[in-house]
């Protein structure tokens, strides 16, 4: 099994751009979770996708962040006109079922 | 809402030794997991231990082992002869039960603690 894949994992980009970053879980993992980490501190939660149905929504979602996962297996995250408050890791993972969840290695986003 | 609190935000130890790391959560909930995961420098989420709150016993991998408090809501993780390979940041974590008993949905992770290992 290959684990779960970022990209990019590392991007720059000037406030008010719009910004991408697509996750790739583990083959047959149904479940799939989004979260942001600043530095020093611990994930947040974001979104849950099952399968293509986005589950749950964190009210730090706001209306510039939209995530997708459209046919069921890889995912997007957008996040448009962004903001120097978006510098963050956004990490993926993903699961089967109510399994163990595996971590990506994370995009990094720097808004200068 | 679920919180967790890691109210230590900094821990060393020597190689060889035996370190503690603290945790507590707030929960309504009878039936939750609880877990650890490391974060080495390289950044990537390893799952450590879990723990079944139903379960009494505490859970135990290799040099990892956990005590679980349920009344108290605490869920510390012991690190038994430490090594160098170990020093990252520790996160706890909670996960509700969904149905069939099963771990359900997002995780909730406190704040974390970095843990250096000294030789």
């Amino acid at each position: 099994d290959t684990g779960v894949s970022q990209d990019p994992r590392h991007k720059i980009t000037k406030r008010g751009q719009n910004v991408t970053f697509r996750c790739d879980p583990i083959s047959e993992h149904n479940r799939l979770y989004w979260y942001r980490q600043t530095l020093g501190q611990g994930p947040e939660f974001l979104t849950y996708f099952q399968n293509e149905a986005q589950l749950e929504k964190s009210r730090l979602l706001s209306d510039r962040f939209s995530a997708e996962r459209p046919k069921g297996s890889f995912s997007t995250l957008e996040i448009q006109r962004t903001e120097q408050g978006d510098s963050a890791m956004y990490l993926c993972a993903s699961s089967f079922a109510g399994n163990t969840i595996y971590f990506g290695e994370g995009s990094w986003l720097t808004v200068v | 809402a679920q919180t967790v609190t890691q109210s230590q935000p900094e821990m060393s130890v020597q190689e060889a030794e035996t370190v503690t790391l603290s945790c507590t959560y707030d929960t309504s909930e009878s039936d939750y997991y609880l877990f650890w995961y490391k974060q080495p420098p390289s950044r990537q989420m390893i799952l450590v231990i879990r723990q079944e709150a139903y379960k009494q016993q505490n859970a135990t991998e290799n040099r990892f082992s956990v005590n679980f408090q349920k009344a108290a809501k605490s869920f510390s993780l012991k690190i038994s002869d430490s090594q160098l390979g170990d020093a990252a940041m520790y996160f706890c974590a909670y996960r509700s039960v969904g149905a069939g008993g099963t771990s359900y949905g997002k995780l909730t992770f406190g704040q974390g603690t970095i843990l250096t290992v000294h030789p």
